[in-house]
């Protein structure tokens, strides 16, 4: 079974900067898995960040970015306002099938 | 405008049936992939499937999870796609979203409540 890890929780001040990350537990996480990021507030919709990897939406504030990082997927956020704090939850692509990291709990202190 | 509405949710009883619709409107439909993902209470988001456009054959693909349990289809008449799944269970209490994917993944709809419970 395909399983996707992210951290669990983050805490980032404001003005900092932090990385989330995205593991596969079937090996390094590359562009070929077209790595999306989303950003889900509580009662609202997921909104995506990020897609294949590094390009941002055109919404996306320009504090996020998207890596690869040590064979995982990353959304590092530089500068961190008071209302990034939310859920984070990156997006796999395997060869058919997609599958959801466990998401991250940013919080903003 | 991109929008994406679903619609057919409510309560249900264990080992019944739903079907969802994802109602699109603002981009050309044919074109694009939509998939269905949901989310428990307090929980995190767990891809479902997704039905492809007719130029990739309208080909589905789900999560083992729910492989044999869930049928995604789209009516390309009506823009709309939906999400039948047989055989409810408790657990399959959610926030049921669709989402587009034209290239990117762009566009989600507002989410539709389905409550499994005797």
């Amino acid at each position: 079974q395909t399983v996707v890890t992210q951290e669990p929780s983050q805490t980032v001040s404001p003005g900092g900067t932090v990385t989330l990350t995205c593991a596969s537990n079937t090996g390094a996480v590359t562009s070929d898995y077209y790595p999306n990021w989303f950003q889900q507030k509580p009662g609202q919709a997921p909104r995506p960040l990020i897609y294949s990897t590094n390009n941002e939406h055109p919404w996306t504030p320009a504090r996020f970015s998207g890596s690869l990082l040590g064979g995982k997927a990353a959304l590092t956020l530089s500068g961190a306002q008071p209302e990034d704090e939310a859920d984070y939850y990156c997006l796999v692509y395997y060869g058919g099938v997609w599958v959801f990291g466990g998401g991250t709990k940013l919080t903003v202190l | 405008e991109v929008q994406l509405v679903e619609s057919g949710g409510g309560p249900v009883q264990p080992g019944g049936s739903l079907k969802l619709s994802c109602a699109t409107s603002g981009f050309i439909f044919s074109g694009s992939t939509i998939h269905w993902v949901r989310q428990a209470s307090g929980k995190g988001l767990e891809w479902l499937g997704h039905v492809r456009n007719k130029g990739n054959n309208y080909a589905t693909a789900y999560a083992a999870s729910v492989k044999g349990r869930c049928t995604i289809t789209r009516d390309e008449s009506e823009n709309t796609s939906h999400l039948q799944m047989n055989s409810l269970k408790i657990e399959d209490t959610a926030v049921y979203y669709c989402f587009r994917q034209a290239g990117t993944i762009d566009a989600w709809g507002q989410g539709a409540l389905v409550t499994v419970s005797s």
